[in-house]
Parts: structure tokens; sequence; C-alpha cells
């Protein structure tokens, strides 16, 4: 079974500073895939970045980045010079299983 | 990008009748769609998964009977609640995976239900 472990409910940052959302995940899989989406208050859900498992290099997408450790089976994201914005919810995913979740909140 | 839509984005019922919330994928054939359920404050919760032409295969504790789902067409699902009830009252997503994809999930704005 697949399980995602997001430990941090709430992470505050000031504006135009980084930020990273920890992830850690479980799997028996040898290939897989790990994703981060967005939750704005208006609910839709936003793709943000993907990491394959087999991927040599950390995915990157604009301000976006993973930190990926496989032998740490963890998945952090980073969002670099944090914008108000950026305020929402963060759910790091495998596949169809998502965790909990980290509400991020942005500081002027 | 690829588009999903759902309709309607907000429903509220009474108790004991039924919704249906459709599921649609706007410029891409969907192969798969999921449905989710996200209560407040917490995280999506895999319903369902469908596919088109065939019946939808459902997570443990999903009441079949009671979440409909109907993928007649690969641009279109619905997830039918029956007899709805205050406690079914929650955050539908649907997400679509299209046949070009092999990961990403497209997902729609969801639609927030009340069952008063």
């Amino acid at each position: 079974a697949q399980k995602i472990t997001q430990t941090q409910p709430g992470m505050f940052v000031q504006e135009k500073e980084a930020v990273t959302l920890d992830c850690t995940y479980d799997t028996s899989d040898p290939s897989y895939g790990l994703f981060w989406y967005k939750q704005p208050s208006s609910g839709e859900m936003i793709f943000l970045i993907y990491q394959g498992s087999y991927d040599q290099q950390n995915a990157t997408e604009g301000r976006y980045s993973l930190n990926f450790q496989k032998a740490r089976k963890s998945a952090n994201l980073v969002i670099s010079a944090s914008q108000l914005g950026d305020s929402a919810m963060y759910f790091c995913a495998m596949s169809l299983v998502f965790g909990k979740g980290t509400r991020l909140s942005v500081i002027a | 990008g690829a588009v999903v839509s759902q309709h309607p984005s907000r429903v509220i019922c009474k108790s004991g009748t039924s919704v249906k919330i459709e599921c649609r994928s706007l410029d891409f054939q969907a192969t798969t769609m999921f449905w989710y359920r996200q209560f407040p404050k917490q995280s999506l919760m895999l319903m369902a998964t469908s596919n088109e032409g065939s019946k939808a295969t459902y997570e443990q504790g999903v009441e079949k009977d009671k979440f409909l789902i109907n993928h007649a067409s690969l641009t279109l699902s619905t997830l039918t609640v029956t007899s709805a009830h205050p406690e079914d009252s929650s955050f539908y997503i649907c997400s679509a995976i299209g046949e070009t994809s092999s990961y990403e999930q497209y997902f729609g704005p969801g639609t927030r239900l009340t069952v008063t």
C-alpha cells in the first residue's frame, strides 16, 4: 500500500522568502511518481510539479522545485520567492493517494 | 492545456433526494476518470475509478449503490448521490487522465454538495 505523510499542518513564510514543505512517502512499487498540488480557497486542485522515481535530476517548475531524496523516501517541495498568492493548501500525492496537506500562509 | 469541468459547482438539496454531478473533459478524451471526496480541512479521498464503457471500481468503504458512477463517453462521467443525507455533504472533485498522459491527472474545479 502507498502512503503519503505530511507532518506540517501549517506553515508561515515571509513574502519573498523561500519555504520548504515536507513530504515523506512509503511504497513497495519499484517505479512511482510523486506530485505536488496547490489548492486555493476556491477548491480547485492545481498541479505544480512531478517527480518520477527514476528521474536523475530533481524536478523544477519555475519557482517550484522538488527536493527528492529517494533513500530517505522524501519529496519536499521548495517554493522560492514566496508571493501572497502562494497562500493555499499544498498536497503531496503518489498516484491516487494524497497526504493530509499543509496550509501555507504567506505574510507581507 | 487540458481542461476538466464540473457541473454544478454548488448544489443544495433536501435529505432523501438524489443529486447528479457531471465531470467533463473539454479538450481531450479521458480514458479514465476519478472521483474524490474532500471533507473540510481534510485531504482528498479517492472514491472510485471510472473507465469509459465499464463499471466503476470503488474504493473500500464506498457504497456503490449510494454513489452511482456512469462513464458513458470518453468526455463525460457522472456521479449520482442517491438518497442523500446530511453526512453526504462534502466537496466532490473529479479528475481525468488523457490518452497522451501517462501520469498527470487533470482536476475539475469541484462541486460543493450541501444536504439539508
